[in-house]
């Protein structure tokens, strides 16, 4: 079975760009949720998503904005994109992301020049 | 305030020497902790979930304990293939579900 697959891989984009991030979760789990992680930090949480619903938002500023897609995938845009926007962008999926755990993709790297 | 507070910041081991790596936490009601493995430039891969003090899992050479304020992963006889970092997070029963993680603790076992 594929795991969480995330796309792009890598990306460089430049101050006052806009971005979007997209994530495809594991066939039959129905919560997606988005986590920030910059270098030589934990994961920190930006969204949840649960049957194409916001269940839970992060300490993060409206330029950060997601969706999740009938199918259960789900996209993560930033608008005005900053210098310390740079990290590496993990989207996690689970059955229900309350009473399942979450299984991680391998992320997007992103970089803002 | 939910918090979590991994130690040490990094340990380098010698191939075969056991030790332990510790998250106390801080969270007003717990519905589970985590573990995850994190290789370079790649996601968080699960470990194990713990989630009432007491309980203990096992695989392979890792073996994870939970009590009331903190957790251990424990390394028996590691090997260089165990290098990684070693994230813990909680996840609280009471707001949002999301998980609450530690910095983490950077491993290096030496051949």
């Amino acid at each position: 079975d594929a795991g969480v697959t995330q796309s792009p891989t890598h990306l460089i984009k430049t101050r006052g760009q806009h971005v979007t991030l997209r994530c495809s979760p594991i066939s039959g789990h129905k919560s997606v949720s988005w986590y920030q992680q910059v270098l030589g930090q934990g994961p920190q949480f930006i969204f949840q998503y649960y049957e194409k619903e916001e269940r839970g938002r992060g300490n993060f500023p409206d330029r950060f904005s997601a969706r999740q897609f009938p199918n259960y995938s789900s996209e993560l845009n930033v608008n005005a994109l900053l210098l310390g926007d740079s990290a590496l962008y993990l989207c996690a999926s689970s059955l229900d992301g309350q009473n399942y755990g979450y299984t991680f993709g391998s992320g997007t790297r992103l970089t803002v020049v | 305030e939910d918090q979590v507070t991994q130690s040490p910041e990094a340990l380098r081991l010698q191939e075969g020497e056991s030790s332990s790596l510790n998250c106390s936490y801080t969270v007003s009601g717990l519905r589970g902790l985590f573990w995850y493995r994190q290789d370079p430039g790649k996601g968080p891969e699960f470990l194990f979930t713990l989630y009432s003090a007491g309980e203990e899992k096992e695989k392979e050479r890792l073996k994870a304990t939970l009590t009331k304020k903190e957790s251990f992963l424990h390394i028996t006889a590691p090997k260089p293939e165990d290098s990684a970092t070693y994230l813990c997070a909680v996840q609280a029963t009471s707001g949002t579900y999301k998980y609450i993680f530690g910095t983490g603790t950077r491993l290096k076992v030496l051949a």
